[in-house]
């Protein structure tokens, strides 16, 4: 079985710009994340999907940051425009629901903004 | 909010030798308890999971224990490889999962 898919792996842009990540779940899998992971540190919720509804997004910074997840299977998070403190691992992760199973994460998204 | 610590930072240990690694989170009110292990520039690869309801999990080499009570778990390792290095993160399950910062595991061959 598939893990989760994310690309691109690598992204170097130019501050100003915008980017997309996308994201394909575990198929079957209801709960989706975005999680920003800066160096050294542990990743941070970005926004949690239950199917297709963003049911938090407290963390997303609305202004530059949006995300959507259509049809409750894949998502896209996109930043428009990028600066350099964006430059961070996005990781996508996904579980079967929120309360008592396990997640699996993709191989994330290294973005550098220049 | 919840907080997640992990002590210590880093660690570095003797090949062969067994370890522990310390989680602590500040709410009791989970469903769940996860380490991962992380490789430099990779993802996050799920190793243990631990409901609220149990006190520990096992796989292969290692064991992961919680008491939710004391807001507490550990990570064991027994007889240490140089291809257990990486970094170890644990992860608390409610309205989402909250991370620490992580212990960063070398072993000496």
């Amino acid at each position: 079985e598939a893990g989760v898919v994310q690309s691109p792996r690598y992204k170097i842009i130019e501050k100003k710009q915008p980017v997309a990540f996308w994201c394909n779940p575990i198929s079957g899998h209801n709960t989706l994340y975005w999680y920003r992971q800066n160096l050294g540190q542990g990743p941070e919720l970005l926004i949690r999907y239950e199917n297709e509804e963003a049911v938090d997004d407290s963390q997303l910074p609305k202004d530059r940051f949006s995300a959507e997840r259509l049809k409750g299977v894949d998502s896209t998070l996109k930043i428009q425009p990028a600066e350099l403190g964006d430059s961070a691992v996005y990781l996508c992760a996904s579980s079967l629901d929120l309360s008592s199973t396990e997640a699996f994460f993709g191989q994330g998204t290294r973005l550098t903004v220049v | 909010k919840q907080e997640v610590t992990q002590i210590p930072a880093a660690l570095s240990v003797p090949e062969g030798e067994n370890l522990v690694l310390n989680c602590s989170f500040t709410d009791s009110a989970i469903y769940n308890l996860q380490w991962f292990r992380q490789d430099p520039g990779k993802g996050l690869t799920s190793l243990l999971l631990i409901q609220s309801s149990q006190r520990e999990q096992t796989s292969g080499r290692l064991n992961a224990s919680l008491d939710k009570s004391s807001g507490r778990s550990t990570l064991y390792i027994a007889a240490s490889q140089p291809g257990d290095s990486a970094t170890y993160l644990c992860a608390v399950t409610h309205e989402k999962l909250t991370f620490g910062t992580g212990t960063r595991l070398t072993i000496i061959p």
